[in-house]
């Protein structure tokens, strides 16, 4: 089955760090630009970053530049989003979404996982 | 940056309904733009891209048009799975992108 699957989400205090992580299966992930994406609760969609699939080349919105990085092990078919210096505006549901055409719109998403920032 | 609008933010709709859309880029963005419905708990799904072509699987009571700056996504007869918040998402300044701020569908 083609699916993506994160891992990770917890309860983290302001200034902390978490990885979370996502499973690709049922597809050649090494083919694809993968992204991550969030939502805060009751809140829209926010693109955060992408990696192209060798990992050569990363992107990152402004908000999560030098506090956020992403990562991919295309050996095991797996993402990640490493977060340090993590804020309150943090709290969403990150989502790890498969890239179409050079990553630019998304056809496969995961279920997200949550990541909640608070003391 | 490129901003994207929607409007409105939300609608009320029955079943049967003709609904419209619109998404408007703060630029020019060509036809670089993808429109998702998700629905409460659950992600994004990918209805079209490119302005205008409808992702495999998708009905086809769905539809895009627009180019440029304006945009709008069409549903000719609403059932009753397609009440969900709809997002647009340009990708004119890959490898950035940015996403509407949705649309609310729901019942009237």
């Amino acid at each position: 089955e083609v699916q993506l699957v994160e891992s990770g989400g917890n309860l983290v205090q302001p200034g902390g760090s978490l990885r979370v992580s996502c499973a690709a299966s049922g597809f050649t992930f090494s083919a694809y630009w993968m992204s991550w994406v969030r939502q805060a609760p009751g809140k829209g969609l926010e693109w955060v970053a992408n990696i192209k699939q060798d990992g050569s080349e990363n992107y990152y919105v402004d908000s999560v530049k030098g506090r956020f990085t992403i990562s991919r092990d295309n050996a095991k078919n797996s993402l990640y989003l490493h977060m340090s210096s993590l804020r309150a505006d943090d709290t969403a549901v990150y989502y790890c979404a498969r890239g179409v055409r050079f990553g630019s719109y998304f056809d496969l998403w995961g279920q997200g996982t949550l990541v909640t920032v608070s003391s | 940056a490129i901003q994207l609008t929607q409007s409105p933010s939300s609608l009320s709709a029955s079943v049967g309904d003709r609904v419209t859309i619109t998404c408007r880029a703060s630029q020019g963005i060509s036809s670089t733009l993808a429109w998702y419905q998700q629905k409460p708990g659950k992600p994004p799904k990918l209805l079209i891209y490119d302005a205008s072509i409808l992702e495999v699987g998708v009905p086809s009571r769905f539809s895009g048009s627009g180019s440029g700056t304006d945009f709008t996504l069409t549903i000719s007869s609403l059932q009753p799975e397609d009440f969900a918040t709809y997002y647009c998402q340009q990708f004119k300044s890959f490898p950035l992108f940015t996403f509407g701020p949705g649309t609310k569908v729901d019942v009237k």
